[in-house]
């Protein structure tokens, strides 16, 4: 059965750091890129970042650029993300979501969700 | 960035009816385009993808069309499970972008 499974988030200060883990199963994790998906309370869909399957590509929305940082370990079947100096507008449940990319550019959407993790910048 | 441009923002329908949503891309991204459904509390569904190919398992009544830089779904006749929040995804270019969401509640 094919899973993802998000964790590490969590209630943190402005400014504060924090990392979210992504564990798969059911499916040969090396051979998909992966992205990160956030959707703000009652809001729509934020795309975040992609990373490909070998994690030598990485793209970012503007929102997160220079502040978030996404990077994988095939061998734990895993993929993260870094969270730095975060603010309000970072207050989400972040969801990973497997992608299926023909190249990195062109995709046939994303087909495996996770239940999502939230997370919330808060003092 | 490619701005997507979803309508309605939401729809009151009942059971059985013919349901239309449309996507319109702020630039060319042929047939690159998928369809999400999202139940309340959950994760987002893949519906169709590259436009019109219905994804595996996906329920038939539900279709997309492409016509130049407007896309539309169809649900043909809703179901109980399909009073949901819908959203479409450019997969063109990135960053990829979404369409801010239709709402399909109960009339």
């Amino acid at each position: 059965q094919v899973h993802l499974v998000e964790s590490g988030g969590g209630v943190v200060h402005p400014g504060r750091s924090l990392r979210l883990s992504c564990a798969a199963s059911g499916f040969v994790f090396g051979e998909y890129g992966m992205n990160w998906v956030r959707q703000s309370p009652g809001k729509g869909l934020e795309w975040v970042a992609v990373i490909s399957h070998d994690g030598s590509k990485r793209k970012y929305a503007e929102s997160v650029e220079g502040r978030f940082s996404v990077s994988r370990d095939n061998s734990k079947n895993t993929v993260y993300l870094e969270m730095n100096s975060l603010s309000a507008e970072d207050t989400a449940l972040y969801f990973c979501a497997k992608d299926r990319l023909i190249w990195f550019g062109e995709s046939y959407g994303m087909d495996v969700w996770g239940q999502g993790t939230t997370v919330i910048v808060s003092t | 960035d490619i701005q997507m441009t979803q309508s309605p923002s939401s729809v009151s329908a009942s059971v059985g009816d013919r349901v239309v949503i449309t996507c319109r891309a702020s630039q060319d991204i042929s047939s690159w385009l998928a369809w999400y459904r999202q139940k309340p509390g959950k994760a987002p569904e893949l519906l169709i993808y590259a436009g019109t190919s219905l994804y595996t398992g996906v329920p038939s009544r539900f279709s997309g069309r492409v016509s130049g830089t407007e896309f539309t779904l169809t649900i043909s006749s809703l179901q109980p499970e399909d009073f949901a929040t819908y959203f479409c995804q450019q997969a063109s270019t990135f960053p990829w972008t979404f369409g801010q969401g239709t709402k399909v509640d109960v009339k």
